[in-house]
C-alpha cells in the first residue's frame, strides 16, 4: 500500500519568514495530494492540494509543489502569522475508480510554530 | 462544503464496554469514511463505509472490533466494540462527493473516546 513520510516533525519559523514542508510518497499511482491545517482540538481543514497533471499551485500566501517523477511534494508557507501555528498534514490518494479510490494517506505531520 | 456532525463529540467509557458513534451529513455524499486519531499521532483509515454493504477495512482494523453501518447516503454509525484503554483516540468520519468540489474529503468534528 501507499506510505507517506513528511518532514520536518516541527518548525519554528519568526513571523514573515517561509515554512516549507516536505513529503515522499511511495505508489506511483497515487494522482491527488491534499494539505489539511489542523489546529489543537480541532478537525482537519483542507488548505490546497494538488493533482498529478500539475506541477505547482497556488493560493495566496500558500503554494503547494509536485515532483511525480521524485514522487515528493512540498507545502510553501510565504510570510507566516501566528495564526499559520498548528499542525499539518499531508496526503495521498487515487482519484476517481472503483475499490479504494480516495482512501487518503497521511503522513506524521508538522508542528508549525510562527513566532512574533 | 457539506455540513459534518458526529455524535457524541466525546465519552468516557469504562472498559469492555462499548460505543457507536454517528455521522451525519446535510447532503448526499458519494464515499463516506472513518479514520482514527490517537493523541499526538497522524490520522490513520479504519474502514470505508459503504452504502448498503459491508464496510471495507484496513489492515489491521476488523469488523468484530469496529462494526461499521451506512443505511443511506447521508448517515453512518462506528461502533467501537470491547474497549480497552488502548482505544482511547479519536474518531472521524470524513466524506467525499460533495458539490461542488467531488473529490475533496472533509472531516467531521470528531469524537474524543477516553475509556477507562
Amino acid at each position: 500500500g501507499e506510505n507517506v513520510e513528511q518532514h520536518p516533525s516541527t518548525l519554528s519559523v519568526q513571523e514573515g519568514d517561509s515554512a516549507v514542508i516536505k513529503c515522499t510518497y511511495s505508489d506511483s499511482a497515487s494522482n491527488y495530494f491534499p494539505w489539511y491545517k489542523q489546529e489543537l482540538g480541532k478537525r482537519p481543514q483542507l488548505i490546497i492540494d494538488i493533482r498529478s497533471n500539475v506541477g505547482e499551485k497556488k493560493d495566496q500566501r500558500i503554494a503547494v509543489t509536485l515532483n511525480k517523477t521524485a514522487k515528493h511534494f512540498s507545502l510553501h508557507i510565504t510570510e507566516t502569522q501566528p495564526e499559520d501555528s498548528a499542525v499539518y498534514f499531508c496526503a495521498a490518494s487515487k482519484r476517481g475508480g472503483t475499490g479504494g479510490g480516495n482512501k487518503l494517506t497521511f503522513g506524521t505531520g508538522t508542528q508549525l510554530k510562527v513566532e512574533l | 462544503s457539506a455540513v459534518i456532525s458526529q455524535k457524541p463529540s466525546r465519552d468516557i467509557c469504562q472498559r469492555g464496554t462499548s460505543l457507536t458513534i454517528q455521522c451525519q451529513v446535510d447532503s448526499q455524499v458519494t464515499m463516506m469514511f472513518w479514520y482514527r486519531q490517537q493523541p499526538g499521532q497522524s490520522l490513520t483509515l479504519i474502514a470505508t463505509a459503504n452504502q448498503g454493504s459491508e464496510a471495507t477495512y484496513e489492515s489491521g482494523f476488523v469488523i468484530d472490533k469496529f462494526p461499521i453501518s451506512r443505511p443511506n447516503l447521508t448517515f453512518s454509525t462506528l461502533t467501537v466494540s470491547n474497549m480497552s484503554p488502548e482505544d482511547s483516540s479519536i474518531y472521524l468520519c470524513s466524506v467525499v462527493g460533495t458539490f461542488p468540489l467531488t473529490d475533496t474529503q472533509y472531516f467531521g468534528p470528531g469524537t474524543r473516546l477516553t475509556v477507562l
